[in-house]
C-alpha cells in the first residue's frame, strides 16, 4: 500500500491517560499535515510539517498535544492527560507541490477514531 | 482569516436531476481551492481543484472570484454521487488547507 496509512485505527481510553499515533505519508511527499474531525464537522487543521520542520500549529492545538516528525518522514501526534473533549477522529495527510500545475493536493490517511472515557 | 462555508448540511436531490453544491469563502489573496469527496466507509479523496479547470465524474466547479463562490455543479446525479463533500481553500503563503463543514449529498433513486 503506497498511501498514507495510519495506526492505530482506534483507540479508547480513559481520561486522564496519553495517547500517540502514528502516521506514514506517501515517501516522496515533504508535506505532512493532522487534522481533527468530530461528528457533524468539517476536517480541522491542527499543524503541519515541511520535511521535518513544523511550520504552522493551530489554537485548537493546546499545550497538551504535541507533534513530531523527526526525520521527515512518519510523524507522531502525542496527547497528554486527555479529556472527554479530545474524542474524535484524527486525520493525517501528506502532499507534495505538483510539478505542472503547482497545485498542492493533500492525500488522507484512514484517520485514528479516538474514544475517551 | 480564511474561511469556507457550506450553507447546507444535507441535500436530497433525485436521480437525474441536476446538482449544485454551495460554496463561499473569505480569503484576502488568491485563493486555491478544492472539492474533496469522502463516500461510505472511504477516505477522504480529492475531487476536482479549481486550477485544473476539469471534470470528474461529471462535476465541475467555476471560481467566482466576484461572489467569492466555488460551487460545484453536476448535470445529471447518479446514485453513485451520495457521499460527504467538503469544500476547501489552501493559502499559498502556508499551505495550509481549510475545509468547510460539508455537505452530505443523498440521491434519491
Amino acid at each position: 500500500d503506497t498511501g498514507v496509512s495510519q495506526n492505530p485505527r482506534h483507540k479508547i481510553t480513559k481520561r486522564g491517560q496519553n495517547v500517540t499515533f502514528r502516521c506514514d505519508p506517501i515517501s516522496e511527499h515533504n508535506r505532512l499535515y493532522w487534522y481533527r474531525q468530530t461528528l457533524g464537522q468539517g476536517p480541522e487543521f491542527l499543524t503541519y510539517f515541511q520535511n521535518e520542520a513544523q511550520l504552522e500549529k493551530s489554537r485548537l492545538l493546546s499545550d497538551r498535544f504535541s507533534a513530531e516528525r523527526p526525520k521527515g518522514s512518519f510523524s507522531t501526534l502525542e496527547i497528554q492527560r486527555t479529556e472527554q473533549g479530545d474524542s474524535a477522529m484524527y486525520l493525517c495527510a501528506s502532499s507534495a507541490r505538483h510539478l505542472a500545475t503547482g497545485a498542492n493536493v493533500l492525500t488522507f490517511g484512514a484517520g485514528s477514531r479516538l474514544t475517551v472515557l | 482569516a480564511q474561511r469556507v462555508t457550506q450553507p447546507e448540511k444535507l441535500l436530497s436531490v433525485f436521480k437525474g436531476a441536476p446538482v449544485e453544491l454551495k460554496c463561499n469563502y473569505s480569503y484576502s489573496g488568491s485563493p486555491e481551492l478544492f472539492w474533496y469527496v469522502q463516500y461510505s466507509r472511504q477516505r477522504l479523496q480529492l475531487l476536482l481543484r479549481h486550477i485544473s479547470r476539469e471534470s470528474i465524474k461529471g462535476f465541475t466547479a467555476d471560481l467566482n472570484k466576484g461572489e467569492t463562490s466555488f460551487h460545484l455543479k453536476k448535470p445529471f446525479a447518479q446514485e453513485e454521487d451520495s457521499a460527504m463533500y467538503y469544500c476547501a481553500l489552501c493559502d499559498f503563503g502556508n499551505e495550509k488547507l481549510t475545509f468547510g463543514t460539508g455537505t452530505r449529498l443523498t440521491i434519491i433513486p
